[in-house]
């Protein structure tokens, strides 16, 4: 199984700040990979896919970046609603593994 | 708007079967691939499979062969079967639709994603 390695896991930031979470691949992923933001009790919400690609009704502050093994993700001014944890996902080979996650939380 | 919801019984006993459905709301399940999730508490998210519209699926080599999906397109959902639970498949189940985005140029590259995800049901395995 190819791994994926978030970082930070955690992190505090404030509203207004940039965050920028990276996502490492253990062999070349090409562009396959996506970005979910979780909330507890809510469904997974997908943000970015093939690296790059933000989906429809996602805020424009969220970009995605990468190529290869090495991804990251940005929230430029982060919002409320914005603290909770975010996962990157490989899509290049089944089975499609997760980062361990990152968490980000309010400074 | 698709909708979906995950069901099934929240307290399985060790060695049984796990049995969840996830009903989905609008589109036919008829035209997309659908995927399954687990999330143990406190932990990452495991991908457990998927199964495209044909009935074809694809299962963690972890999970193999315990696992089984079906489709049920007359009532528009499809199910996950694990068999010989133990503790260890104590988590919250999510199932997900798979969508499908094709590159421009050539050659075309296809990229797979989750673009719709019910809430979750929480599993918990134990006697």
């Amino acid at each position: 199984d190819i791994q994926m390695t978030q970082s930070p896991s955690s992190l505090s930031a404030s509203v207004g700040d940039r965050v920028t979470i990276t996502c490492r691949a253990s062999q070349s992923i090409r562009k396959y990979l996506n970005w979910y933001q979780m909330k507890p009790g809510k469904a997974p919400e997908l943000l970015i896919y093939a690296s790059s690609i933000l989906q429809s009704g996602v805020p424009s502050r969220f970009t995605g970046s990468g190529f290869g093994t090495d991804f990251t993700l940005t929230i430029n001014s982060l919002q409320p609603e914005d603290f909770a944890t975010y996962y990157c996902q490989q899509s290049n080979t089944s089975p499609g593994t997760f980062g361990q996650g990152t968490k980000v939380e309010i400074q | 708007q698709v909708q979906l919801q995950e069901s099934g019984p929240g307290l399985v006993k060790p060695s049984e079967t796990l049995s969840l459905t996830c009903n989905v709301s609008g589109p036919s399940i008829s035209f997309y691939s659908w995927g399954w999730i687990r999330q143990p508490a406190e932990k990452g998210l495991e991908w457990i499979g998927r199964i495209s519209s044909n009935g074809n699926s694809n299962y963690s080599p972890s999970l193999k062969s315990r696992v089984s999906m079906s489709l049920d397109t007359s009532n528009n959902q499809f199910s996950l079967k694990l068999t010989s639970v133990t503790a260890a498949d104590t988590a919250t189940y999510f199932c997900a639709r798979i969508n499908v985005h094709y590159s421009n140029g050539w050659p075309r590259e296809t990229y797979f994603y989750m673009d719709v995800w019910g809430k979750g049901t929480t599993v918990t395995v134990s006697s």
